[in-house]
């Protein structure tokens, strides 16, 4: 079984348009939750950190976390074309390593 | 600015032949530095934890061997492909945090293509 599972996409989404990106997790005791961006041919760089149930904002950006589900999502509002990229979903687990789902593509159509 | 250092960006050489990365943190002391492969269209994998002043902790299936991992100082490791092969060819890309809970922030990451 998967430990962090996404939709590989891509994910094509009009720009200026609401893109919705989500992750499930396997591990229930998991605490701290991670969304990266990478662009093609680039190392990852952190978007938002979530580690309490509800919604974080930063910026165009929104997190969700339900924990009871395992699930948490990425919310990106007013998508430009700048946000296409794969953003990785990363789960802190028990052993204190953090685990990269295989992330989604994302297309912001001009 | 920069968290992390990672030299050299991207590497070309030979089969049989022996690369060293750098992996420096910029911003505070690391006890603990993360190495990740990353294949094209996949995600990262991590290889191996990278601890000062010990040796490093490996995943299952990565061959300590052959990648030898230095972790001297509190700002620096290093990972070794040694006898490098075209099958080693990939992104590698080290990180580090600050404390368990925080996010890991990364390098620049090294291509490195074996011919």
């Amino acid at each position: 079984q998967k430990e962090v599972e996404q939709n590989s996409g891509p994910l094509s989404v009009p720009e200026g348009a609401i893109a919705s990106l989500n992750c499930t997790y396997s591990d229930r005791v998991s605490q701290s939750f991670f969304w990266y961006r990478q662009y093609s041919g680039k190392s990852p760089e952190l978007i938002m950190s979530i580690y309490s149930n509800g919604d974080k904002e930063d910026g165009r950006f929104t997190a969700q976390l339900n924990k009871a589900s395992q699930y948490v999502s990425l919310l990106i509002r007013d998508s430009q074309p700048s946000d296409s990229a794969t953003y990785l979903c990363a789960v802190k687990g028990r052993d204190d390593k953090i685990i990269f789902g295989k992330g989604t593509r994302l297309h912001i159509l001009p | 600015g920069a968290v992390v250092s990672q030299h050299p960006s991207w590497v070309i050489c030979k089969s049989g032949t022996s690369v060293k990365i750098e992996c420096r943190s910029l911003d505070f002391q690391a006890t603990t530095m993360f190495w990740y492969r990353q294949f094209p269209k996949q995600s990262l994998m991590l290889m191996a934890t990278s601890n000062e002043g010990s040796k490093a902790t490996y995943e299952q299936g990565v061959e300590k061997d052959k990648f030898l991992i230095n972790h001297a100082s509190l700002t620096l490791s290093t990972l070794t492909v040694t006898s490098a092969h075209p099958e080693d060819s990939s992104f590698y890309i080290c990180s580090v945090k600050k404390h368990s809970n925080q996010p890991q922030h990364f390098g620049d990451g090294t291509r490195l293509s074996i011919l």
